[in-house]
């Protein structure tokens, strides 16, 4: 069975302290994955795409990687404003010509000043 | 552009009344995803269009839930005789047909007493 899976489910990080993100997937054909952020009770935020091992994308302080099982969202010397919750969603091959996205079920990330 | 619009913003219903929720996706888009989040959880897909044609439906649809895209622009969600578990955020996105990137809209956050 297709399945995104995240880790942790909720990180508390000092302003300034670097960590990443998991999403680990399982899926029976990969057409790519996606990075959403969240803020609560609004939907989510595109923040990248990647369709291949290997490919890395970068915006502000977010550094987004994928491998053939995972992908790691980077965060470097966040912010406040960073808080949010961040989603995984791969796109598996599924039905006719249609395709499903699947979502994992987020990591609510927490930045003290 | 002005992105994807959700409307109502908010529905509170009590329970078996019908509901409509609608969403008008950016323009150029002729992909449509309908999807329902529950607190503390990743986006659902529950059903899609390409242009006017309903392409996939999740087994989450139940036959209460009807999709309908007629001119192949905006989409409206009912759902019948509403109960308690379909409280939940209901998210639209739309894509491009040549790019897999989905960008949601706000939402509709339904509360069933």
């Amino acid at each position: 069975e297709d399945q995104v899976t995240q880790s942790p489910e909720a990180l508390r990080l000092q302003e300034g302290e670097s960590s990443s993100l998991n999403c680990s997937y399982t899926v029976s054909g990969l057409r790519g994955l996606f990075w959403y952020r969240q803020d609560p009770g609004k939907g989510p935020e595109f923040l990248f795409t990647l369709y291949s091992a290997g490919e890395e994308k970068e915006k502000e302080r977010l550094k987004a990687t994928l491998t053939k099982k995972e992908s790691f969202l980077h965060i470097t010397a966040p912010k406040p404003e960073d808080s949010a919750t961040y989603l995984c969603a791969v796109l598996a091959v599924g039905g006719s010509s249609a395709s499903k996205i699947i979502f994992g079920s987020g990591t609510r990330l927490s930045i003290r000043p | 552009d002005t992105g994807v619009s959700q409307d109502p913003r908010h529905k509170i219903t009590k329970r078996g009344q019908n509901v409509t929720f609608r969403c008008d996706p950016i323009s150029e888009h002729n992909r449509l995803y309908w999807y329902r989040q529950t607190l503390g959880q990743g986006p659902e897909f529950l059903t899609y269009f390409q242009n006017e044609a309903q392409l996939e439906k999740s087994r989450l649809l139940s036959d209460r839930f009807s999709a309908e895209r007629p001119k192949g622009s905006f989409s409206t969600l009912e759902i019948q005789r509403t109960e308690q578990g379909d409280s939940a955020m209901y998210l639209c996105a739309s894509s491009f047909h040549s790019q897999e990137t989905q960008y949601f809209g706000p939402g509709t956050r339904l509360l069933v007493l």
